[in-house]
């Protein structure tokens, strides 16, 4: 089993509040990602991190922010949450971008 | 051409059958590639990985054709348990590039 956790599992929230998603892992990865997926859709990268203070986007536009202060660590921040965030977020990591990725199981956010 | 492309079906297979889907990419330098399986509303796990010509585990086989730039996923003999979404990843410059997935859904 991966040791890569998110919290929550799910949430619901209304506009305009500020949510941080939390994604940690115990293995020791330096390499780090968030995607994005609505139901049934594709995957999409939206940040990704090398190790400690290297924060990078991805290849979707996303008005999230992301922060690396700690390997093991790597929230994700809405300032302020709209309906167009609603969708499944996946945090996953590993030791190089050549290798696997282990995934949490995600959270689930849905705006009103 | 985009980076990753898979058919999306979805393949309507009856179970005990053969099925076979290719993923193409673009980046003619990638050394390494990826078949995940996703289940409805999880997260996607490892199925197999790609280093050289191909990989094979039980009624699963992963192959790579660098000529034409794709890599294929058979599954023999298949089970219920198979019906999923498989997604083919070749990592770019350290980030992990999914494809769309190919849906399949076996049938009784």
């Amino acid at each position: 089993e991966a040791d890569i956790y998110q919290t929550p599992r799910y949430l619901v929230i209304g506009t305009g509040k500020k949510i941080t998603l939390e994604c940690s892992q115990t293995m020791g990865h330096d390499k780090m990602y968030w995607y994005q997926q609505d139901p049934g859709m594709e995957l999409h990268l939206i940040h990704y991190s090398y190790g400690v203070n290297s924060t990078e986007k991805g290849d979707l536009s996303s008005e999230s922010t992301v922060s690396r202060i700690r390997t093991e660590h790597f929230p994700l921040t809405l300032e302020s949450a709209r309906p167009s965030h609603t969708s499944q977020y996946l945090c996953a990591s590993s030791e190089g971008g050549f290798t696997e990725a282990f995934f949490g199981q995600g959270t689930r956010l849905t705006v009103v | 051409r985009k980076e990753v492309e898979q058919d999306p079906g979805p393949f309507n297979v009856p179970e005990g059958a053969t099925v076979a889907f290719n993923c193409t990419y673009s980046n003619s330098a990638s050394q390494s590639f990826f078949w995940y399986r996703q289940d409805c509303r999880k997260e996607p796990k490892l199925l197999m990985s790609v280093y050289s010509s191909g990989n094979e585990d039980g009624r699963f086989t992963a192959q790579l054709n660098r000529a034409s730039q794709y890599i294929s996923l058979l599954i023999r003999d298949s089970k219920l348990s198979d019906s999923a979404t498989y997604l083919c990843v070749v990592p770019r410059d350290d980030k992990i590039i999914f494809g769309k997935g190919t849906r399949l859904h076996i049938l009784p």
